[in-house]
């Protein structure tokens, strides 16, 4: 398997912009989270699904953020519009019920 | 909801040394992982263990579920182990991990 695949890598857009992020998770797992890191608040949890229902999205921050998953193999977190203070690395993870999670490599985005 | 601190925040160590990081968290877990950030910024699993003890080449990890806490054991380090290592645990029936702030580790040639 290939692990768990986001796009883009790098994101730099103007504020104001929708961004939209990627996520494929690995095949047969049935959680996916986002995360989000910053240097001032560390690994946050945004959201996640479980058979592609979102179960717990109390870390949105704001209306700009939504996250959708269509399919078991795609998920995508968009934001509308962008802020500089939306500027971080956001993560995709997945993982099996008992099992542990695997990340992506991550979308570094930046906002300006 | 569960908390999960990490110490030391930072450790500098000469190549060869050994290490010792330690993660304590707040309730009992259902699932604990170490992972490690490289400067690349990529997090890489490193070990899922709800407790025991597990190993994998130079590094081993130590749960004790009932005193609450993991230790993650580098030995005869490198300077490629340099990155941060973060501690995460998932809280009773709960799915989504919470993380530590993490321990720096630089490992000096």
């Amino acid at each position: 398997d290939a692990g768990v695949i986001q796009s883009p890598r790098h994101e730099v857009t103007e504020m104001g912009q929708e961004v939209t992020l990627r996520c494929k998770p690995i095949s047969g797992h049935d959680y996916l989270f986002w995360y989000r890191q910053t240097m001032m608040r560390g690994l946050e949890l945004l959201i996640y699904f479980n058979n592609n229902v979102p179960i717990d999205d109390s870390g949105m921050p704001e209306d700009r953020f939504s996250a959708k998953m269509p399919n078991a193999s795609f998920s995508t977190l968009k934001i509308q519009p962008s802020e500089p203070r939306d500027s971080a690395v956001y993560f995709c993870a997945s993982s099996a019920a008992t099992y542990g999670y695997t990340f992506g490599s991550g979308t570094r985005l930046t906002v300006v | 909801g569960i908390q999960v601190e990490q110490s030391p925040p930072d450790l500098i160590l000469q190549e060869g040394a050994n290490s010792t990081l330690r993660c304590n968290f707040s309730d009992s877990v259902n699932n604990l992982q170490w992972f490690h950030q490289n400067p690349w910024g990529q997090l890489i699993n490193l070990f899922y263990i709800p407790s025991g003890t597990k190993q994998n080449g130079r590094l081993s990890a130590t749960t004790v579920a009932t005193e609450r806490y993991s230790l993650l054991y580098i030995s005869s380090s490198q300077t490629t182990d340099s990155g941060v290592y973060f501690c995460a645990a998932r809280d009773g029936g709960a799915q989504k991990l919470v993380f530590g702030q993490g321990t720096r580790l630089t490992i000096n040639p």
